[in-house]
C-alpha cells in the first residue's frame, strides 16, 4: 500500500469554524489531490497540487483552500465550515497526472 | 471535457454468479481508464487500469475489464463472485493531453455491489 495518511480520521465541528485536514505521503509523488465523496456524486475533485506551492482548483473548490509547503504534506482548509461541507474527504497521490492515483483512508467530517 | 457514466447504481448478485459492471466514458481521444473498489469505511483501491495495448486487462482479485473504443465502454467482469467482493466500484477516466501531459481523473458515480449467499 502507498504510504498515505490523513488526519484527523474523524472530526465534528460547528458551522462557521475553520477546519484543516492534513494529508501526508511518504512516496515522494509529485501530484496530490483532495476529493470529497458524497452519496450519488462519486468523488469530486476539490483542489490538486502539481508541486510544492503549486496548486489549482478542481470542480468543487468554493469554500476550500489548500497549501503545500513540502512535497509530503498537502493541507485542505475549510475557512468557515458549513453543513454542506459535511462529507468524507479523501487525499490521493500520483507520480504523474492522469495516471494511477493512490488513495488515503479518508477523513469523515461532520459540520453541525 | 471527459465524463464517466456508470448506469447501474446498485447491483445484486448471488455468490458464485458472474458479474459485469458497466462503465461508459466520453472523451475525444485515447483515454486512460481505471476501475477502483471501495470497501465500507475504506479508501479506494486500484483494481486494474488500461493505458494502451491489449484491450482486455487483468486486475487483482480475479477481475478483468475490456476496453471497447467503438462503444466507449470499459466494463468490469468477474466470472464467479465471492461474498468478499461486496463493495462499491468506481470507474475513472484520465485524458491524454500530449507529450508527457495528462489531464485529471474523472470518476463515475459508483456502483454498489451486494452479494447474496
Amino acid at each position: 500500500d502507498a504510504g498515505i495518511t490523513q488526519s484527523p480520521r474523524h472530526k465534528v465541528t460547528e458551522t462557521g469554524t475553520p477546519v484543516t485536514l492534513r494529508c501526508h505521503q511518504t512516496e515522494n509523488h509529485r501530484y496530490m489531490y483532495w476529493y470529497r465523496q458524497d452519496p450519488g456524486h462519486g468523488l469530486r475533485l476539490i483542489h490538486y497540487s502539481y508541486g510544492v506551492k503549486d496548486t489549482d482548483k478542481g470542480e468543487v473548490s468554493d469554500g476550500y483552500s489548500v497549501s503545500r509547503s513540502k512535497t509530503e504534506d498537502f493541507l485542505l482548509t475549510l475557512e468557515s465550515a458549513t453543513s454542506s461541507q459535511t462529507s468524507v474527504y479523501f487525499c490521493a497521490i500520483s507520480e504523474r497526472q492522469g495516471e494511477t492515483q493512490y488513495f488515503g483512508p479518508g477523513t469523515r467530517l461532520l459540520v453541525l | 471535457a471527459q465524463s464517466v457514466t456508470q448506469p447501474d447504481i446498485h447491483i445484486t448478485v448471488s455468490e458464485g454468479a458472474s458479474l459485469e459492471l458497466r462503465c461508459n466514458y466520453s472523451y475525444g481521444a485515447t483515454p486512460y481508464l481505471f476501475w477502483y473498489v471501495q470497501s465500507p469505511g475504506q479508501g479506494l483501491q486500484l483494481l486494474l487500469k488500461y493505458f494502451s495495448g491489449d484491450t482486455l486487462v487483468q486486475g487483482i482479485k480475479g477481475f478483468e475489464a475490456e476496453f471497447k473504443r467503438s462503444q466507449s465502454s470499459f466494463n468490469l467482469r468477474k466470472p464467479s463472485v465471492h461474498w468478499s467482493d461486496a463493495a462499491e466500484y468506481f470507474c475513472a477516466v484520465g485524458a491524454y493531453i500530449g507529450g508527457t501531459s495528462y489531464g485529471k481523473l474523472t470518476f463515475g458515480q459508483g456502483t454498489i455491489l451486494t452479494v447474496h449467499p
